[in-house]
């Protein structure tokens, strides 16, 4: 079951936060989140166990919610480089494939 | 380290044509897995394959086949191709392997862009 990713787009500018969701229908093992520059491979930001992980990477940070099957990508203080599709992917077991949401395409001016 | 490398970069065949694809694996991942992305939409899955064996496979009809080599590497082939196979192929790979509990990035190559009229 395709995950659901909300909002579909989003506009800022530089130095405003953006929340990204991603929910789930079925019980989740792990997220992946991606974010993917047009014409460009998907690329990897960061992956969420379920036990309630939190992580960050740099201004870039995420929740994972297992009761709720949701997860969040947070973007604070967001820069011209977080311009792009973002992705969630979802595994229901370890090592199964990811099955990824539709995406969320953010857009942040100057 | 070299990451996923995928093979060729850009690809133009006629419908009913075949097609093969080529990934090679990041050093040390034995898990590599193609999907599927059409414009606008998110990364769809084919086929996941682990140890030369295939672990799972997406909803796409049997034109769409894989293998992988002793070596880690995959193909994935596709017969009789329609104007719907129109698309950009990703190649994923893991070190983790199927059913193991632990951390499983995924990392994708640069994906083959195939065109077909």
């Amino acid at each position: 079951q395709q995950p659901v990713q909300s909002p579909q787009a989003v506009i800022l500018r530089e130095g405003e936060d953006a929340v990204i969701n991603c929910s789930s229908s079925k019980a989740l093992y792990s997220v992946h989140w991606y974010r993917q520059k047009h014409g460009e491979a998907p690329v990897f930001l960061m992956i969420l166990l379920k036990g309630g992980e939190q992580k960050g990477h740099d201004k870039i940070s995420a929740s994972f919610n297992e009761k709720k099957q949701q997860s969040s990508l947070y973007l604070t203080a967001s820069q011209l480089s977080y311009s792009g599709t973002y992705f969630c992917g979802t595994e229901d077991q370890a090592g199964t494939a990811l099955i990824f949401g539709k995406g969320t395409t953010l857009s942040v001016s100057s | 380290d070299a990451g996923v490398t995928q093979s060729p970069t850009h690809l133009i065949k006629t419908r009913g044509q075949h097609v093969t694809l080529r990934c090679s694996p990041i050093s040390g991942h034995k898990s590599v897995s193609w999907y599927q992305q059409v414009l606008g939409q998110g990364p769809q899955f084919i086929f996941q394959y682990y140890e030369k064996e295939e672990r799972g496979r997406g909803n796409f009809p049997d034109r769409f086949s894989a293998r992988q080599f002793p070596n880690y590497s995959s193909e994935l082939n596709v017969n009789a191709l329609l104007l719907g196979d129109s698309a950009l192929y990703l190649c994923a790979s893991s070190f983790r392997s199927p059913g193991v509990t632990q951390r499983g990035e995924a990392f994708f190559g640069q994906g083959t862009r195939l065109t077909v009229v």
